[in-house]
């Protein structure tokens, strides 16, 4: 069971837009639009941020999307703020067998 | 509100059984609509899905952790639990439960979090 490949980090300026990818395979991302994204900052435990590829829990901001072309999903957040620093992680279902699969994560740092 | 609390010990020996429970309160763990599950992340590392359990009992592991790790539920003290056998220093980590709704099959809500180290 190979965890999600995600960029290690990403950067962006207060108020630009940036996006994290999310890569699979076939068995997991490319098969299921079951793709969830959560947001963890220091010492907390993570946050739904996106589920089922695009839709967001009632309380997420509207500047956090989600969308998937293949085996890589995406995660969106325009206009960046300080509090969006933190680490992201894509998951994705992958099967009845594997079930559940995480990406090794990316750290966001707002400049 | 729905809330998770993890609890058990915060050292265990190598060789020997992690024991964790988390404690479901402001809801049902009982609910058909929902399946409850076990996360976790080493020190400065990603997350890692362990397993998940229905209120009936059906269960679903990470197949890398498979042949060490029991899932169970008690619905009379709404709570569940997950037991890890023969845990190594790899095992150190901090162990999230967490609420997978059915409709949307994410985490939605997670405990706090519980370190757990293992050393002699």
């Amino acid at each position: 069971q190979s965890a999600l490949t995600q960029p290690a980090s990403v950067s962006g300026s207060p108020g630009q837009s940036i996006t994290i990818s999310c890569t699979g395979t076939s068995s997991d991302v490319g098969s299921y639009n079951l793709v969830s994204w959560y947001q963890q900052h220091p010492g907390k435990a993570p946050k739904l941020m996106i589920y089922e590829g695009s839709k967001r829990p009632s309380g997420v901001s509207n500047r956090f999307s989600g969308s998937k072309s293949g085996n890589t999903a995406s995660l969106t957040i325009s206009g960046l703020q300080a509090e969006d620093e933190a680490d992201y992680y894509c998951c994705s279902y992958a099967g009845s067998s594997t079930s559940w699969v995480f990406g090794g994560g990316t750290k966001l740092t707002v400049l | 509100q729905l809330q998770l609390q993890e609890s058990g010990p915060g050292l265990v020996k190598p060789s020997e059984t992690l024991s964790l429970t988390c404690t479901v309160s402001g809801g049902s763990i009982s609910s058909s609509s929902y399946y409850w599950g076990w996360i976790r992340q080493p020190p400065g590392k990603g997350l890692e899905w362990i397993g998940s359990i229905y209120y009936s009992g059906s269960t679903y592991y990470n197949p890398s952790l498979k042949s060490r790790v029991t899932i169970s539920v008690d619905t009379s003290k709404n709570q569940f639990s997950l037991k890890l056998s023969s845990v190594t220093a790899a095992d150190t980590a901090v162990y999230y439960c967490a609420r997978q709704p059915a409709a949307i099959d994410a985490f939605d809500i997670w405990g706090q979090g519980t370190m757990v180290t293992v050393s002699s």
